[in-house]
Formats: structure tokens, C-alpha cells, sequence
């Protein structure tokens, strides 16, 4: 499959629960995204990688656990989420030049998580 | 930090009419102003973008301006057709992307 791709589609989890979502990218790109979507607010940036590294982490809540192994795969490793928690989540990766950081995004079909 | 203000919050035009989405942003380092669109269940996508160096950049149907005196920038969709129908985000860059709320626009055949 080509493009950015990510499992599973839907999850359901309780709050003492401890998944994963996965993020593949096939577009040779060296920066990966995790954005988080709610109803009626604007597109928030969780996490970026670029070329493996960490380079953004904008206060997000330590029970959302990123972990980039290679510049083809993310994952955001989740733990004791709160109902709030509940949203779409979007992976995006883009090629990264100099000081390009964030251009020409291409997302995931994303992840839609309930926590009960 | 950067904020984005994004108006109208829904957008209904007619089939052949013209449609625009402004936005405002307040960091005057921006310098990156891409425009993503996202129809309902589908991922968002890059649909038109402008560097801070250039005014105006138009592609097919869509176009956007930019006043960076003002700080704010627009899409502009004419003839526009019901496969327009979509959530349309604009975004602004100093080093992260911080995106508006989204525009609902429906094309009414």
C-alpha cells in the first residue's frame, strides 16, 4: 500500500488499558507527525520526528508514549487514558529540508479512539 | 505562541459560485501558509500552500492571497462544484504548524 497508513482504524479502551497505534510510511519521507483531531477544534501537533530524532513535544500528557524506531514507522504508545482523551488521531509525514520543518503534510486516514 | 483564527465557521454557496475562507494568524515570523482540505471521513490533504515572499498563487480553480501587513490570508474557490463540499483548513508556520478551527463549505447542486 502506498502512502501513510495507520492500524487499527477504530479503538474502544478502557481507562486502565495500555495500546499502541501504529503509523507506516511508504513515501520515503524523514519526518513523521502525530496530530490529535476533536470535534470543533483545530488540528493540535502531539509529536514530530524528523529523521528519527524527536524534535517537537508540545506538552502533551505522558500517557501518550511516542517511540520512532526507523523513518518509516511510528507509534504512540497509550496508557490510563482519560475520556477526554476520545478523538481522531492523525499520523502525517513529510521530507524534511533545512529549516522546512512541517511542509507539505501527508496524513493517515487516522485513528479513531473512544476511551470509556 | 501562534494563533489562528479561521472565518466563516460554515460556508453555503451555490453550484458555479465563488467561495472564500480568511484567516488570520498573530506571529509575524510566520512564514508558511499551506491549505488543507478534508472530506467527511477522509484523511486531510494538501491542497494549495504560500510563502511568506510571494502575494498570490493560484492552481486550476483555487487561489490564495496573502496580506502580510494585515497578517491574515485567504482561500478563493470559484466555480465551485458539489466535490468541493468539504472541511477546509488553513495553517500558519514560524517553526510548527498551528491550524484554524476548519470552514464547512457545501456546494449545493
Amino acid at each position: 500500500e502506498t502512502g501513510v497508513t495507520q492500524t487499527p482504524r477504530h479503538l474502544v479502551m478502557g481507562m486502565t488499558n495500555k495500546k499502541s497505534l501504529k503509523c507506516e510510511q511508504h513515501l520515503g519521507h524523514n519526518a513523521m507527525y502525530w496530530y490529535k483531531q476533536s470535534a470543533k477544534k483545530p488540528l493540535e501537533l502531539m509529536f514530530v520526528y524528523s529523521l528519527e530524532e524527536r524534535v517537537e513535544n508540545n506538552s502533551v500528557p505522558s500517557r501518550f508514549s511516542p517511540e520512532c524506531p526507523n523513518s518509516s514507522h511510528l507509534f504512540l504508545h497509550l496508557h490510563t487514558l482519560q475520556p477526554e482523551d476520545s478523538a481522531l488521531y492523525l499520523c502525517a509525514s513529510s521530507q524534511e529540508g533545512g529549516t522546512a520543518l512541517n511542509e507539505k503534510l501527508f496524513f493517515g486516514s487516522g485513528t479513531q479512539l473512544s476511551v470509556l | 505562541g501562534e494563533n489562528v483564527e479561521q472565518h466563516p465557521s460554515t460556508l453555503s454557496v451555490q453550484e458555479g459560485d465563488s467561495a472564500v475562507i480568511k484567516c488570520t494568524y498573530s506571529d509575524s515570523a510566520s512564514n508558511y501558509f499551506p491549505w488543507y482540505k478534508q472530506e467527511l471521513g477522509k484523511r486531510p490533504q494538501l491542497i494549495i500552500d504560500i510563502r511568506s515572499n510571494v502575494g498570490e498563487k493560484k492552481d486550476q480553480r483555487i487561489a490564495v492571497t496573502l496580506n502580510k501587513t494585515a497578517k491574515h490570508f485567504s482561500l478563493h474557490i470559484t466555480e465551485t462544484q458539489p466535490e468541493d463540499s468539504a472541511v477546509y483548513f488553513c495553517a500558519a508556520r514560524r517553526r510548527a504548524l498551528t491550524f484554524g478551527s476548519g470552514t464547512r463549505l457545501q456546494v449545493q447542486p
